[in-house]
């Protein structure tokens, strides 16, 4: 079956500096896609979602991209902090389903 | 509010053993999830509820079991744990169109 994937399983970044996480998609009738932060020993915590009538979405310090073209979707994590160091997930799912599909994850490790 | 909360948190059982992990939610959400994550990867769906007395399978429902006799309470049941069970587990609720919110997870390890 269709599932959404990541493209780089790690990113190490400076402190400071502005992390991108990437995600790709590939069922075309997803239209709500929403960003998990996972730090060690706990559960996925909710970051930020976009509908598929949106390209663009902002949160504090976070904003995701959505491309529907190319089915493709970016988490941006401004001036990046340590406690920004985790797993990151996307997920997708068509609305009015109830069924999320999970990538396998970036691992983002924040250098000091 | 204390959200999704799971017990136990650890457990170590032996082939063959069974067991059930709980999970309660307090905020009324109609929709219930258990995933399971191995290491590296991503959550695949075990089991879902989409109501009190209505359940059905995920992606990978083998060797488990759940009931939805309450909106609050999604336990997920081991019958013949194996090996290949080994994993940490996640519980979350929601509702249509919003985030899922998990709980903290269950660590299990069958040998």
């Amino acid at each position: 079956g269709e599932s959404v994937g990541l493209h780089l399983p790690t990113l190490s970044v400076q402190e400071g500096d502005n992390s991108i996480i990437n995600c790709a998609y590939s069922n075309s009738a997803s239209d709500y896609f929403i960003w998990y932060k996972q730090e060690s020993g706990k559960g996925p915590q909710f970051i930020i979602d976009i509908r598929s009538n949106m390209d663009k979405r902002q949160g504090q310090r976070v904003t995701v991209l959505l491309n529907k073209t190319v089915k493709h979707l970016s988490l941006q994590i401004a001036a990046t902090q340590p406690g920004d160091s985790a797993v990151y997930f996307c997920a997708e799912t068509a609305l009015n389903d109830y069924k999320l599909s999970f990538g396998a994850g970036t691992t983002v490790t924040v250098r000091a | 509010n204390a959200g999704v909360t799971q017990t136990p948190k650890f457990r170590i059982l032996k082939i063959g053993q069974s067991m059930t992990l709980q999970c309660t939610q307090d905020m009324n959400h109609n929709y219930m999830y258990w995933y399971r994550q191995d290491p590296g990867m991503g959550l695949k769906l075990i089991y879902y509820s989409v109501g009190a007395g209505i359940t059905d399978k995920g992606e990978v429902p083998n060797g488990y079991n759940v009931s939805r006799s309450t909106t609050e309470d999604f336990p997920l049941r081991l019958e013949l744990a194996a090996p290949s069970q080994t994993s940490v587990y996640f519980c979350a609720s929601q509702e249509l169109n919003t985030e899922a919110f998990f709980g903290q997870g269950t660590r299990l390890t069958v040998v």
